[in-house]
């Protein structure tokens, strides 16, 4: 069975500083990751995944992620943070299969410091 | 664009009371999902449906049923609330698998307190 490990709760950056959120996920076989968002009051929305082929994935909002397999993380970036970056961040995995489900971590609340 | 819609946006539940939370997607996808948020927990998944007619367990069954009469309709049935389901709630569709990368449209959700 798959998991998904997200340290922390929460993560404070200033405006225009680099946002990095961090994952780790365990799978038996190759994974399926993904980055979702949740804007406050509002239900998730992907920003990311990554399935197979290159492993720097490129987001929505300027945001990337990197599939490092000898480290089994899917780190999510972007350069420069913006006010309304500041958000729930879910990282989540599936096991390659049609009938397969997600599994989601626990979520990085993001604030941005003007 | 509806995209995916819930109904109702808040409830408050009496310990014991049943309720239907109602689903509907606009997309005609096969897949679609229940699942709760708790503070810290993340999403844990309630229910899943893979096509009309066809329902399966998730994470978290206990205390809840589903039907999927239709393709764009998912209710969740509480029949005993219990405060233990005090949660928000979500409901999700896809056109493909989320094991084949399958991108998930989430609705507003449903913030539900049983008192």
């Amino acid at each position: 069975a798959q998991s998904v490990t997200q340290l922390g709760s929460h993560v404070s950056v200033s405006e225009g500083a680099l946002v990095l959120l961090r994952c780790n996920y365990s799978s038996s076989v190759p994974p399926y990751l993904f980055w979702y968002v949740q804007y406050p009051n509002q239900g998730l929305q992907l920003l990311l995944k990554y399935t197979t082929g290159a492993t720097l994935v490129k987001g929505i909002n300027g945001f990337e992620a990197e599939f490092k397999k000898s480290e089994t993380s899917f780190h999510l970036t972007k350069p420069s943070a913006h006010m309304s970056d500041a958000a729930e961040y879910f990282c989540a995995v599936s096991d390659p299969g049609a009938n397969s489900k997600l599994t989601f971590g626990k979520g990085i609340t993001l604030s941005v410091r003007p | 664009n509806a995209g995916v819609t819930q109904t109702p946006k808040f409830r408050i539940l009496k310990i014991g009371q049943s309720m239907t939370l109602q689903c509907t997607q606009d997309m005609n996808h096969n897949y679609m999902y229940w699942y709760r948020q708790d503070p810290g927990m993340g999403l844990k998944l309630i229910y899943y449906s893979v096509g009309a007619g066809i329902t399966d367990k998730g994470e978290v069954p206990n205390g809840y049923n589903v039907s999927r009469s239709t393709t764009e309709d998912f209710p969740l049935r509480l029949e005993l609330a219990a405060p233990s389901q005090t949660s928000v709630y979500f409901c999700a569709s896809s056109n493909l698998g989320q094991g084949v990368g399958g991108k998930a449209f989430f609705g507003q959700g449903t913030r539900l307190t049983v008192v």
